[in-house]
Order: C-alpha cells, then sequence, then structure tokens
C-alpha cells in the first residue's frame, strides 16, 4: 500500500497571503488528521476529519480550517499567513476515527515558510 | 491546557547501555499513550502504545505507565546509533473542541544520541 502523501512538499509565502495544503490517506483509511510542528511549541494537533465530518478540533485561530473529500483525501487551509504559520504541517491517516489505539500513519510533511 | 512534559534532552548514552526516557502528563483522565520516533527530517513512527498500569516490551522497547504518578517511560535496551532520534511522548486528552473530542497532545520530545 502506498503511504500517506502530502502537497506540496515545501511552500515559500509571504504574510497575508492564504495558503491551501492537501493530504491523501492510506488507502482504506477514512480519518485524517492534522498536525503543526514547530521547534518552540511541538507537534501540536489541528483537528481531525472523519467521513468527510470534522470530529476534534484543537486549539488554533479560524484562520485555520480543513475539509475532507469523499475519497478521504484532506486539504487544511490556512489564510491571512502569519510570520508565527512558518511551521511543518503533518498529516496522519487511520482506519478508525481517533484518537485510538490505532496506528496513525504520518505523512512527510509541508513545510510552509511565511515570508 | 492538558500537558504533556518531557525532558528534552539532548540525552547521551553510550552503545549497548539502556536508555531511559521519560514523560509526565497532567490529565489524569488520559489512558493512552504513545512513543512515537523521529528521525531529522522525518515523520513521526509509532514505537509501541500503552494503557495499562506496568510494562509493555516490544522487542528492545519496554514501555513502563504508572497511572498514579502520572508518569510514562520508554526504555531501550541495547542502544544502537541507529537509535538516535526525537523520541516523542503522546497522550489521549480531551481535545479544544470540548467534551467528547479527543486529540493527541504530544510532548516536545526528547533527542536521543547513542554514541558508538
Amino acid at each position: 500500500k502506498a503511504g500517506v502523501t502530502q502537497t506540496p512538499r515545501y511552500l515559500i509565502k509571504t504574510r497575508g497571503q492564504q495558503v491551501t495544503l492537501s493530504c491523501s490517506p492510506i488507502s482504506g483509511h477514512r480519518s485524517v488528521s492534522w498536525y503543526q510542528q514547530t521547534p518552540g511549541q511541538g507537534l501540536q494537533f489541528l483537528f481531525e476529519y472523519f467521513s468527510e465530518t470534522q470530529r476534534n478540533k484543537g486549539n488554533f485561530p479560524g484562520r485555520f480550517s480543513g475539509r475532507q473529500f469523499s475519497n478521504s483525501r484532506s486539504e487544511m487551509n490556512v489564510s491571512t499567513l502569519e510570520l508565527g504559520d512558518s511551521a511543518l504541517y503533518l498529516c496522519a491517516s487511520s482506519e478508525v476515527a481517533g484518537p485510538s489505539t490505532d496506528t496513525q500513519y504520518f505523512g512527510p510533511g509541508t513545510r510552509l515558510t511565511v515570508l | 491546557q492538558k500537558e504533556v512534559e518531557q525532558n528534552s534532552g539532548p540525552l547521551s548514552v553510550p552503545e549497548g547501555a539502556i536508555a531511559s526516557l521519560n514523560c509526565t502528563y497532567s490529565d489524569r483522565g488520559s489512558q493512552s499513550f504513545f512513543w512515537y520516533r523521529q528521525y531529522s527530517g522525518k515523520s513521526p513512527e509509532l514505537i509501541m502504545f500503552i494503557y495499562s498500569n506496568g510494562d509493555k516490551e516490544d522487542g528492545r522497547f519496554t514501555a513502563q505507565l504508572n497511572k498514579a504518578s502520572q508518569y510514562v517511560s520508554l526504555l531501550i535496551r541495547d542502544s544502537q546509533p541507529s537509535d538516535s532520534a526525537t523520541y516523542l511522548c503522546a497522550g489521549i486528552t480531551i481535545a479544544y473542541s470540548g467534551a467528547g473530542s479527543y486529540q493527541l497532545t504530544f510532548g516536545k520530545g526528547t533527542k536521543l544520541s547513542v554514541i558508538p
């Protein structure tokens, strides 16, 4: 089976712009979770989608949003980018709605740099 | 905010020694804990999870959970240079979105260096 894929792998944007990141989960996985990883804050949960519905949401402003399509692919959107949004954005997929002891498989991440 | 805390390290151990990684958590309601390994420039990968008090062994790895003291640990026996990575502890906590919602809360990770 192919692993979790994320596109693009690298992105450079300027303050005020918006960005859309994409995540394709492992075939058969219906849960996609998004995380932000920075050196200062570590890995922080953004939100989880399961069967096209947002199930859980972390403590991030409304500028961060997401959606999931019927084929389980998910997109994350960040509007009005700020310098502090520079981070590695990781998505993870699992078979069942999480979190649970079902293994989450992480994608390679999208490195976003905001100038 | 429910927290999971780890010593950032770096933790240096000689090859063949036992590496001990520790994690504490603040949410007494957390039941399940996970250890992930993240190599530099790579994404996290799950090593093991534990949800019962006591020890759980998987090869050279042993996870320990003590719910009364609210700590989780990971022991790596016969450490190898290939074990050099950042180890992330995570627990299931109530999500910001409220009761009935859950999330994986990660510690900031402990960097382990195994010296040949």
